[in-house]
């Protein structure tokens, strides 16, 4: 079974400093992966996924086989960054079911 | 903006009570998700159905859950009867084969 780890529940950075909010997985085939963030009072919504290879709202994500890791960085945090951020994954291409992790709670300190 | 629906936002019921929760999903969606969260974790996947068909509810407690999409279209997820247990959010999720799931605001459910 797919499991997802977020190692940190609570994280908190001064503005200007670079986060990494870290996710590990364990699956046994080619996962897809996510991240997932969710504002004060609102929906949770998609940040990134990994097959994008994109960079939205300044962060990205890097997949790392080896370690099975996705964890989500950001060089320079901003204060409109604190949220719920959730890691997770699906096997498959299409129409899969997500498995998230815990989640960590981001705050960005003035 | 398109946006997935689902009432009630809040409900408190007793314990051994029926309660249902409802969600109108993106029109289009084919597939829709119910996922329950409890405080301090992640969702869970309860329910997925594509189209009116469930094509996963391997983690639904069947003794006391049922959900149903009987159109294609909007979903009644059930809980009868209701455990103290069960308290959490229940989200409700749908999209299209290009994997990103919209999520609902969800709804809160204390049982007392």
């Amino acid at each position: 079974a797919q499991r997802v780890t977020q190692p940190e529940k609570l994280l908190s950075v001064f503005k200007g400093a670079p986060v990494e909010l870290k996710c590990n997985y364990s699956y046994s085939g080619s996962p897809e992966l996510f991240w997932y963030v969710q504002y004060s009072r609102q929906r949770l919504q998609l940040l990134l996924r990994h097959i994008s290879r994109e960079s939205i709202k300044g962060f990205t994500a890097d997949l790392n086989k080896g370690e099975t890791s996705f964890h989500l960085k950001k060089p320079f945090a901003q204060e409109e960054d604190s949220a719920m951020y959730y890691c997770a994954l699906s096997k498959e291409t299409s129409g899969s079911r997500l498995t998230f992790g815990e989640g960590t709670q981001l705050t960005v300190n003035p | 903006e398109a946006e997935v629906a689902q009432s009630p936002r809040y409900k408190i019921t007793e314990k051994s009570q029926a309660v249902a929760f409802w969600c109108d999903p993106i029109s289009g969606h084919a597939t829709l998700y119910w996922y329950r969260q409890i405080l301090g974790q992640g969702p869970e996947l309860l329910v997925q159905f594509q189209d009116e068909s469930v094509v996963d509810d391997s983690q639904l407690p069947k003794d006391r859950f049922s959900a149903e999409r009987l159109k294609g279209v909007d979903s009644t997820l059930k809980i009868q009867p209701a455990e103290l247990g069960d308290s959490a959010m229940y989200l409700c999720a749908s999209s299209l084969l290009d994997l990103e799931a919209f999520f609902g605001q969800g709804t809160r459910l204390t049982v007392v």
